[in-house]
């Protein structure tokens, strides 16, 4: 089966500036899931969605970080302006269910979009 | 709140030796644990979960809650076993009536098997 697709793979923006990034999860999954990986930290969850609803966001920074994920499939995350402290890898990850322990809740991840910001 | 610690940021071994990667939670709650590992130009993926007891790669993981800890083991590495590898605690939390889970990753290792 096809994976978790994300793009773009790079990108390289000046601080200010705005950015989106994509995800498309793996077809059937009702979760998706945004983290934000800083260099030498482990992914933190910035937003979770089950279908086109959110029902985690306590980590988004609401004033420059928006995600949508209309139709219930494909999202996006936005930044708007960026700062220099959003150079990060973005990851996307999507599972059948929002629950944990279950084999439905297994987090299958995208390959991520690495954000520069000078 | 939820936290993970993995105290050790980097850790060599030689083939053939054992290999133990230190994972300690925090959580108040019934613990739910895991470990994640991303291989050099691979996409981050599920090793292992403490529900499962289960053995992959040769690598097993016990949950101790007394201790709080989750550590991965293996009795002998292989070089194919040098990655980033993550301990991760998944934890319920609930919004609008719905239960769903929420994990927090520790800040990883790196293992580096040396031939």
């Amino acid at each position: 089966e096809a994976g978790v697709a994300q793009s773009p793979r790079y990108k390289i923006i000046e601080k200010r500036q705005s950015v989106a990034f994509w995800c498309n999860p793996i077809s059937g999954h009702a979760t998706l899931y945004w983290y934000q990986q800083i260099l030498g930290q482990g992914p933190k969850l910035l937003i979770q969605f089950q279908n086109n609803g959110v029902v985690d966001d306590s980590q988004l920074p609401k004033d420059r970080f928006s995600a949508e994920r209309l139709k219930g499939v494909d999202s996006t995350l936005k930044i708007q302006p960026a700062k220099l402290e959003d150079s990060a890898v973005y990851l996307c990850a999507s599972s059948l269910y929002p629950v944990i322990a279950g084999p439905g809740g297994k987090q299958f991840f995208g390959p991520g979009t690495r954000l520069t910001v000078l | 709140a939820q936290r993970v610690t993995q105290p050790e940021k980097l850790l060599s071994v030689f083939k053939g030796a054992p290999v133990e990667l230190k994972c300690n939670y925090s959580y108040s709650g019934s613990p739910e644990l895991f470990w994640y590992v991303q291989y050099s130009r691979q996409r981050l993926q599920l090793l292992l979960r403490h529900i499962s007891r289960e053995s992959i790669k040769g690598f097993t993981a016990d949950l101790n809650k007394g201790e709080t800890s989750f550590h991965l083991k293996k009795p002998f590495a292989q070089e194919e076993d040098s990655a980033m590898y993550y301990c991760a605690l998944g934890g319920s939390a609930n919004a609008g009536g719905t239960s769903y889970g929420k994990l927090t990753f520790g800040q990883g290792t790196i293992l580096t098997v040396h031939p």
